[in-house]
C-alpha cells in the first residue's frame, strides 16, 4: 500500500501569513493526488484535485502542486475561515489512501 | 446540486451488523461512483468501498471480507454493511460521490457517528 506522509502536522500561523503544507507519497502516484479542508464536526470539502485543478468555487489563495512523491498545497495568504484541519488522499492505485492530517491553527 | 443524505443505527454491541443508507438529491446518479468513508482518531480517514449505478464494486481489500455495498437506482441510494462490528469499527461515516472510480471525493454526505460497545 501507498503511505502519505503529510508535514507538519499542526501549524500555528497568523491571518495573512503564507502556509504551505507537504504531503509525501512512499511510492509515485503521478498526479492523483486531492486536497481537502475538514471544519470541527464537519464533513471534508474538496480543495484540489490531480495535483493542481481547483475544486468548484474554492478561492484562487489555494494552489497546489507537485508530482510522483512530493506535492504541496499553498494557501497565498491565510484568511480567518482557513483554520481547519488539510487531508491529502492519493488515488492512484486500488487501494487509496489519506494522509494523517494537517491541522492550521491560530498563532 | 447534489446533496447527499444519510442516516442509520448509531450504536451497535460487539458482533453486531452496522448499516447505513445515503440518499442523493440533485445531479446525476448514474454518472457517479458513491462511496463510503470512515474516520476515527486511531486511524483517520478510511475508504471503505465504492459503488456505481450498474453495481460495480471496489472494496478496500482490508475491509472486504466484512463489508458490503449495495445500490438502489430507483430511489437513488447506496448502503453499507459491515459485519461483525467491534470497537475497532467505532469512527464516523461518511457518504461520497466521486465522478470516476477510484477517484477524488467532490461531494460529502453529513456524516453519521457510531459506536460499537458492549
Amino acid at each position: 500500500d501507498i503511505q502519505l506522509t503529510q508535514s507538519p502536522s499542526t501549524l500555528s500561523v497568523s491571518v495573512g501569513d503564507r502556509v504551505t503544507i507537504t504531503c509525501r507519497a512512499s511510492q509515485s502516484i503521478s498526479k492523483w493526488l486531492a486536497w481537502y479542508q475538514q471544519k470541527p464536526g464537519k464533513a471534508p470539502q474538496l480543495l484540489i484535485y490531480k495535483t493542481s485543478t481547483l475544486g468548484g468555487g474554492v478561492p484562487s489563495r489555494f494552489s497546489g502542486s507537485g508530482s510522483g512523491t512530493d506535492f504541496t498545497l499553498t494557501i497565498s495568504s491565510l484568511q480567518p475561515d482557513d483554520f481547519a484541519t488539510y487531508y491529502c488522499h492519493q488515488y492512484n492505485t486500488r487501494s487509496p489512501r489519506f494522509g494523517l492530517g494537517t491541522k492550521v491553527e491560530i498563532k | 446540486q447534489v446533496h447527499l443524505e444519510q442516516w442509520g443505527a448509531g450504536l451497535l454491541k460487539p458482533s453486531e451488523t452496522l448499516s447505513l443508507t445515503c440518499a442523493v438529491y440533485g445531479g446525476s446518479f448514474s454518472d457517479h461512483f458513491w462511496s463510503w468513508i470512515r474516520q476515527s482518531p486511531g486511524k483517520g480517514l478510511e475508504w471503505i468501498a465504492e459503488i456505481n449505478h450498474h453495481g460495480r464494486t471496489n472494496y478496500n481489500p482490508s475491509l472486504k471480507s466484512r463489508v458490503s455495498i449495495s445500490v438502489d437506482t430507483f430511489k437513488n441510494q447506496f448502503s453499507l454493511n459491515v459485519h461483525s462490528v467491534t470497537a475497532a469499527d467505532s469512527a464516523v461515516y461518511y457518504c461520497a460521490r466521486s465522478r470516476l472510480d477510484l477517484s477524488y471525493f467532490d461531494s460529502w454526505g453529513q456524516g453519521n457517528r457510531v459506536t460499537v460497545s458492549s
